[in-house]
C-alpha cells in the first residue's frame, strides 16, 4: 500500500512566523503535490512537483514555497504565515509518467490543520 | 478555467440509496475519480473510470459516465452510517501535455449525512 505521511496533524502558530509541513511517501513516485482545503471550495493546489529539485506552481501559489531535495519528501513553507493561511494542508503523491490510471491516481496524507493566530 | 461542480449536501437515511453528482468541463478528461473523505482524515481513493466507459461497479458502488452531459454520479447502495463522509469528484487529463503533469481537478465536495 501507498503511504503518505505528513509530519503533524494540528499545529498552531503566530501571524509573521516560518512554517514548515513535511511530507513523505513511501513508494517512490514521481509527482508530489500540496493543496489546501477550504469549506466550500474543494482542493486547491498550491504547488506540485514531478521530479526532485523541480516544482511548479499550482493555482494559489502566493504565500508559499516548496523544497524538494530528495524524492520522498516534499516540503511546503510559509515565510511569514497570516491568519488567512489557517486551513487544511494535504499532501498527495502519484507515480508520474504517462502510462496510465496508475500514473495519475494520487494517494492522500492524513492533513494537517493549520492555526495561525 | 476548468470548473468541477457538485451539490454540496445530501442527507440519506440509512439503507436507502445515496446518488452524488457531479459535472466536469473538459471534455478531454481520460479519467474521472471519486475520493472519500472522512473527519478528519485524508482523501481516500474511492473508484474511478476511464472516459470511455458508460458504467463501472464495484461492490456497493455504481460509477454512472454520461460523456455527452459531462456528468458523472457516485451511487451507494445500501447506505451505512459509516458512508457519512465527504465525497469529491475529481477530472484528470493525464499526462499528455506538459500543463497537465497528471494534475486533478476536484470539486468541493459533497457532504453525506447518513441518518438512522
Amino acid at each position: 500500500d501507498v503511504k503518505v505521511t505528513q509530519s503533524s496533524r494540528y499545529l498552531v502558530k503566530r501571524t509573521g512566523e516560518k512554517v514548515f509541513l513535511e511530507c513523505v511517501q513511501d513508494m517512490d513516485h514521481e509527482n508530489m503535490f500540496w493543496y489546501r482545503q477550504d469549506p466550500g471550495l474543494g482542493l486547491r493546489l498550491i504547488y506540485f512537483s514531478y521530479d526532485v529539485k523541480m516544482k511548479e506552481k499550482g493555482d494559489i501559489p502566493e504565500g508559499y514555497s516548496v523544497s524538494r531535495e530528495k524524492k520522498e519528501r516534499f516540503s511546503l513553507i510559509l515565510e511569514s504565515a497570516s491568519t488567512n493561511q489557517t486551513s487544511m494542508y494535504l499532501c498527495a503523491s502519484s507515480l508520474g509518467g504517462a502510462g496510465g490510471i496508475e500514473t495519475d491516481t494520487q494517494y492522500f496524507g492524513p492533513g494537517t490543520r493549520l492555526t495561525v493566530l | 478555467g476548468e470548473d468541477v461542480e457538485q451539490s454540496l449536501f445530501l442527507s440519506v437515511r440509512e439503507g436507502d440509496s445515496s446518488v452524488i453528482n457531479c459535472t466536469y468541463t473538459d471534455s478531454s478528461s481520460t479519467y474521472l475519480y471519486w475520493y472519500k473523505q472522512e473527519p478528519g482524515a485524508g482523501l481516500q481513493l474511492l473508484t474511478y473510470i476511464f472516459s470511455n466507459m458508460d458504467m463501472k461497479q464495484d461492490q456497493r458502488l455504481t460509477v454512472l459516465l454520461n460523456k455527452k452531459d459531462k456528468h458523472l454520479s457516485l451511487r451507494i447502495a445500501d447506505t451505512q452510517t459509516g458512508d457519512s463522509a465527504i465525497y469529491f469528484c475529481a477530472e484528470s487529463m493525464g499526462a499528455t501535455t506538459t500543463d497537465s503533469w497528471g494534475k486533478l481537478q476536484f470539486g468541493a465536495g459533497t457532504q453525506v449525512v447518513v441518518t438512522p
